[in-house]
């Protein structure tokens, strides 16, 4: 059974900092790789999807790695910004159609 | 609007009472998704649809639940003498093709629904 585990839990930093987000999952077979970020109250946005083929992306501000051998996949965030705060889940997708997520990671960004 | 909306965004029902949840995919979206989501925890997978079929739901609790498509565009949540444990966010999602990865598919999800069991 696929679990996938984020860390830390949560974050605190200053604006400006640089940042990672860590993300582990334990079968390697899998398709692709999703970050989310999801607002209080609010749905899920994907922010950049991985696929397996690939080892990473990038949008703006947002760089997302994958190393599928490992189980592993890092989001760096530059420059960080107040506006970023927010929950970011990590979820892939094996041979199914289903996301399996992890718990995410609480990212505050103090001004 | 062009993403995806649930319908209500809140609930609150009483234990053992009947609701219904409804989801409006993104027009097109062959592949339509049920997540149900717990405080302080990651989404987790109910059922997926691709067309008006579910293709998979092995994520469904118990035979309380069930879900429909018919039209292979709108779904219903249905949730059948509610329980307190029930009580949870419950997301949809829809994504393009659905095609067991063969495709980079991005899920987009909906804002949620909600819904306190008393």
């Amino acid at each position: 059974k696929q679990e996938v585990t984020q860390i830390p839990a949560a974050l605190s930093v200053p604006e400006g900092e640089n940042l990672v987000l860590n993300c582990s999952f334990t079968d390697s077979a899998i398709y692709n790789l999703q970050w989310f970020r999801q607002d209080p109250g609010k749905g899920l946005t994907s922010l950049l999807l991985i696929q397996s083929s690939q080892r990473e992306q990038t949008s703006g501000r947002l760089n997302a790695s994958l190393d599928k051998s490992s189980g592993r996949s890092t989001l760096y965030i530059a420059a960080s910004q107040p506006g970023d705060s927010a929950t970011y889940l990590c979820a892939v997708q094996g041979g199914s159609e289903k996301l399996v997520f992890g718990k995410g990671t609480k990212l505050t960004v103090n001004p | 609007g062009a993403g995806v909306s649930q319908t209500p965004s809140n609930k609150v029902t009483e234990k053992g009472k009947y609701v219904e949840l409804r989801c409006d995919p993104i027009s097109g979206h062959t592949a339509l998704y049920w997540y149900r989501q717990s405080l302080g925890q990651g989404p987790e997978f109910l059922i997926y649809f691709q067309g008006t079929g579910a293709a998979d739901d092995s994520g469904l609790p118990n035979d309380r639940f069930f879900a429909v498509r018919p039209e292979g565009s709108v779904s219903t949540l249905k949730i059948q003498r509610t329980e307190r444990g029930d009580s949870a966010v419950y997301l949809c999602a829809s994504s393009l093709y659905g095609t067991s990865g063969r495709v980079a598919d991005t899920q987009y999800f909906g804002p949620g629904t909600r819904l306190t069991v008393l």
